[in-house]
């Protein structure tokens, strides 16, 4: 298994602002992903981040909006840019773990980044 | 502290059978419970649970929830190789600053 960290757990930020988020791992994985939870809603993934390369980003999801930096195997970042009261979200990281066969891998959650925009 | 517990942790069935998976949970301020599919990416949204003992259902899914006994199901009828995955559900409440998930319900059909 793997634990996981990320600062800050909550935040409340002005419109037009940026926000980075961090998240740090007891130990070395490959694959990082970023999800947002917004009020009422089920979790969104946003990107996902190997390190030594770029994040993938799924539809609806940009690169400008949402930067991510993966610099090694147990820390990525992702910013909120220019925010917007619509950014106001739970923000989660999580790493994929191994899995049995069948192609399933486990995955482990980060706390969590309440965020609020004002 | 909010708690979520999933049973069984692992679930080993041939096609065809019936499966029944659980999640209890006690959370602050609870809203809302999601069933998740987790394969090789991210979890798959499956439901989303907010009102006691009305059943969701799509295709051979389906899931309630008892919010007096706070405890939801997902029932997987006719069991097919394609189903076998993790199941996670998340009960969502507005008292924490993070997201609650339960370990999971490692789920394996069997040809």
């Amino acid at each position: 298994s793997a634990v996981i960290s990320q600062k800050p757990s909550r935040d409340i930020c002005q419109r037009g602002t940026s926000l980075t988020i961090q998240c740090q791992v007891d130990s070395q994985v490959t694959m990082m992903f970023w999800y947002r939870q917004q009020p009422g809603q089920s979790l969104t993934l946003i990107a996902t981040a190997n390190q030594g390369s770029e994040a993938t980003y799924e539809s609806g999801f940009v690169i400008d909006k949402f930067p991510i930096s993966r610099p090694n195997l147990t820390f990525s970042t992702l910013t909120v840019s220019n925010m917007s009261p619509e950014d106001s979200s739970i923000y989660l990281c999580s790493v994929g773990g191994g899995g049995a066969g069948q192609g399933i891998y486990e995955q482990y959650f980060g706390p969590g980044t309440r965020l609020t925009v004002t | 502290e909010d708690k979520v517990v999933q049973s069984p942790l692992s679930l080993v069935v041939h096609e065809g059978d019936t499966v029944t998976l659980n999640c209890s949970y006690e959370v602050t301020n609870f809203r809302s419970l999601l069933w998740y599919k987790q394969e090789k990416k991210a979890p798959t949204f499956l439901f989303m649970l907010t009102s006691s003992g009305i059943e969701k259902k799509s295709g051979r899914l389906s899931s309630i929830l008892d919010k007096k006994e706070l405890f939801s199901i997902l029932n997987i009828t006719a069991t097919q190789t394609g189903d076998s995955a993790i199941y996670l559900c998340e009960p969502s409440g507005g008292g924490a600053d993070g997201l609650t998930f339960g370990k999971g319900t490692h789920l394996i059909i069997q040809p």
